[in-house]
């Protein structure tokens, strides 16, 4: 499986722009780029996934390197609610079966 | 709310113990998923069931089963309790099983081995 490497953590201030950075060097063809995140003591929720494009929804903007190498999670504007753990997660397309593998993710901490 | 399950929210028992963890999915998802969580291995994939037959394997230990059953909900039987067992275990369910499905987690079970 290709590996995914994030910082260990970072902070950001409440209603700032936060960028959460994932590298894939190994990224291949088929792979796509999920974020998901988990809040204390909760389950992990799913926030974004693109494979080649940048994409948006309502939680968070997913921006793709040209060469996909690397991608960048970018939380608008950061409230308190955001402070969880933020996985990088690639998922294979040729693959069945769809498990996630998690690495160690980032523990983003919002300061009000 | 995700819109799964699991019951229950907290197992405590002994070693040499057997115990079953429940979860139901989502309403029209077919795909039934396992984590364990513990503080030292992070999030494990164990098993996955798609409309009711084992699709893919993880890292689940012998002593551990699962199946899932027609009206699609799932169990997850862990025996011979070890205190290593001692974890948060989470299901979560998708629609499909592709690789673009997004999996909606529960609350998860934390279970004690003492």
């Amino acid at each position: 499986d290709a590996k995914t490497t994030q910082p260990n953590s970072m902070e950001s201030n409440e209603e700032e722009p936060v960028h959460l950075p994932c590298n894939h060097s190994t990224i291949s063809g088929t792979d796509y780029i999920h974020w998901y995140r988990q809040l204390p003591s909760q389950g992990p929720e799913y926030v974004i996934h693109g494979l080649t494009s940048n994409v948006n929804n309502r939680m968070a903007s997913l921006a793709i390197a040209e060469d996909r190498k690397s991608s960048t999670l970018i939380l608008h504007r950061a409230t308190l609610r955001d402070a969880a753990v933020y996985y990088c997660i690639l998922r294979d397309r040729r693959t069945s079966g769809s498990r996630l593998t998690f690495g160690e993710g980032t523990q983003l901490t919002v300061n009000p | 709310d995700s819109g799964v399950t699991q019951t229950p929210k907290h197992l405590i028992t002994a070693t040499g113990q057997r115990v079953t963890l429940r979860c139901s999915p989502r309403s029209g998802d077919l795909s039934v998923y396992w984590y364990q969580q513990s503080l030292d291995q992070g999030l494990q994939f164990l098993i996955q069931y798609y409309n009711g037959e084992e699709r893919a394997k993880g890292n689940i230990l012998e002593r551990f089963s699962a199946q899932q059953f027609p009206d699609l909900h799932s169990e997850l039987n862990l025996s011979s309790l070890e205190l290593g067992d001692s974890a948060l275990y989470f299901c979560a369910s998708s629609q499909g099983a592709g690789a673009t499905d997004t999996q909606y987690f529960g609350p998860g079970t934390r279970l004690t081995v003492l």
